[in-house]
């Protein structure tokens, strides 16, 4: 199986900086064939199911504010909130699709200093 | 647009089977695009993907829990379910169906999951 790690464990931003998350892999997720990185990110809020962000590494999805983007390739990846609002106070994972099985990061709790 | 709706009891005894089945709305499950899927939360832990089915001829599922896992579709009433056998108390944890969108290029590949349930808190309990 690819492991995910995430860094860090957690982080207080203050409202309007930016938040940057890292996710790491312990395979390369990155086809050389088709130049795509197989990875997603996820926000989930208190008592909520995670919420697709972000998938390819960097394809936001349809409705996704653009103060999120999603970098990187092959191992290592970011996740950056460019302005960080009060709504976006959640946990955060990544999510490889490579391969099968496929697996999360153990998440980035996300807060307000 | 599709939702997605876990039913099932919230306590099952040591050793006995968790029966758990999700409810499609907005989409037909016989679309044949999809991968129909189980994950579970573990309290207060990261995601564990449990598996999926595509249609009533094809399902997977991670290898730690296989021995243990069916996952079914019943393309009439559009829903999909989980057996989980002799469960134990690391069982306890909130079950998400998910939709997963089918594995590009790479032999062995998967996709991301969208949408989700809300989930269901199964508590393995005697």
């Amino acid at each position: 199986d690819i492991v995910m790690t995430q860094s860090p464990d957690s982080l207080a931003v203050s409202l309007g900086e930016r938040a940057t998350i890292n996710c790491k892999s312990s395979q390369s997720v990155l086809y050389s064939s088709n130049n795509k990185n197989y990875l997603a990110w996820y926000q989930q809020k208190p008592g909520q199911p995670p919420k697709l962000l972000i998938s390819w590494a960097s394809s936001r999805e349809s409705g996704v504010p653009d103060r999120f983007s999603g970098s990187g390739s092959g191992t290592d990846f970011t996740l950056t909130i460019s302005s960080l609002q009060a709504e976006d106070v959640a946990v955060y994972y990544c999510q490889q699709y490579y391969s099968t099985p496929p697996t999360f990061g153990p998440g980035t709790e996300v807060d307000i200093k | 647009q599709v939702q997605l709706q876990e039913s099932g009891p919230g306590l099952v005894k040591p050793s006995q089977t968790l029966s758990l089945t999700c409810t499609v709305s907005g989409g037909s499950i016989s679309s044949g695009a999809y991968y129909w899927n189980w994950i579970r939360q573990h309290p207060g832990k990261g995601l564990e993907w449990i598996g999926y089915a595509y249609n009533s001829e094809t399902s997977n599922s991670s290898p730690s829990l296989k021995s243990r896992v069916t996952i079914s579709v019943d393309i009439l009433k559009n829903q999909f379910s989980l057996k989980l056998t002799s469960v134990t108390a690391a069982d306890t944890a909130i079950y998400y169906c998910a939709r997963g969108f089918p594995g590009v290029s790479v032999p062995g590949s998967f996709g991301w999951f969208d949408p989700w349930g809300q989930g269901t808190l199964v508590t393995v309990s005697s």
